[in-house]
């Protein structure tokens, strides 16, 4: 089945205490993003990466790191989160990141910063 | 950057049309424009895309003018399992960034 999976699903956490959320897709697309979802602001892109070793900002990338060292997985690092962290967050795949593709979305982890 | 902005809810009773539009500037000159929807606890999923004028596929009609500075999804007879929060999505122009709407959040009564 074709599919974008994260891992943890849930997460509660203290300040400053580094995680890192997994996100894989088996669909070998090229281009995959993190999103973050918070109530009345939607949904806002942290970083994206067109292939591998290939990332860029997004909106809201601050406090967050990434890396792309396999086309299949894309894991979201938050080197010393903080309660501002706190949110749902979203992986999506799509096949090359252009105006015509579809994005595929993961299940989400919400995330909670003490 | 692009931005775009939807209405932020709205309320239908079973059966009737909904229309929700979305009004977008900077959208990427060839991009389609892409609408998503999304359950509470779930990820968004793709409803329908286009690039002008009228695409309509088994759920819904999306209706692009030829500016394409906004656009309008178009739900059938909605039933009470549409209720949902509905995303318009484009990219930037000349990037790989996306930008979502904040949402309408449709409530559809029995």
């Amino acid at each position: 089945e074709a599919q974008v999976t994260q891992n943890p699903r849930y997460l509660i956490t203290v300040t400053g205490k580094k995680l890192t959320v997994t996100c894989s897709q088996n669909m070998n697309h090229e281009y995959m993003s993190w999103y973050r979802q918070d109530p009345g602001l939607g949904l806002r892109q942290i970083y994206y990466s067109m292939n591998v070793e290939v990332t860029d900002k997004g909106d809201v990338p601050e406090g967050y790191k990434v890396s792309r060292k396999e086309k299949r997985n894309f894991p979201l690092i938050l080197e010393s989160p903080s309660p501002n962290q706190t949110s749902l967050y979203f992986c999506a795949s799509s096949l090359k990141g252009t105006g015509t593709d579809t994005q595929y979305f993961g299940p989400g982890t919400r995330l909670t910063v003490l | 950057l692009a931005k775009t902005t939807q209405p932020i809810s709205m309320d239908s009773y079973e059966g009737q049309e909904v229309n929700i539009t979305c009004s977008h500037n900077n959208i990427a000159t060839n991009d389609y424009i892409t609408w998503y929807q999304q359950f509470p606890s779930q990820g968004p999923r793709f409803i329908i895309q286009g690039y002008k004028t009228k695409v309509t596929n088994e759920v819904a009609s999306l209706f692009i003018p030829a500016d394409r500075k906004s656009s309008t999804l178009s739900l059938p007879r909605v039933s009470l399992s549409d209720t949902a929060v509905y995303y318009c999505l484009g990219r930037t122009s000349g990037t790989y960034k996306y930008i979502f709407g904040t949402g309408t959040r449709l409530k559809v009564l029995a």
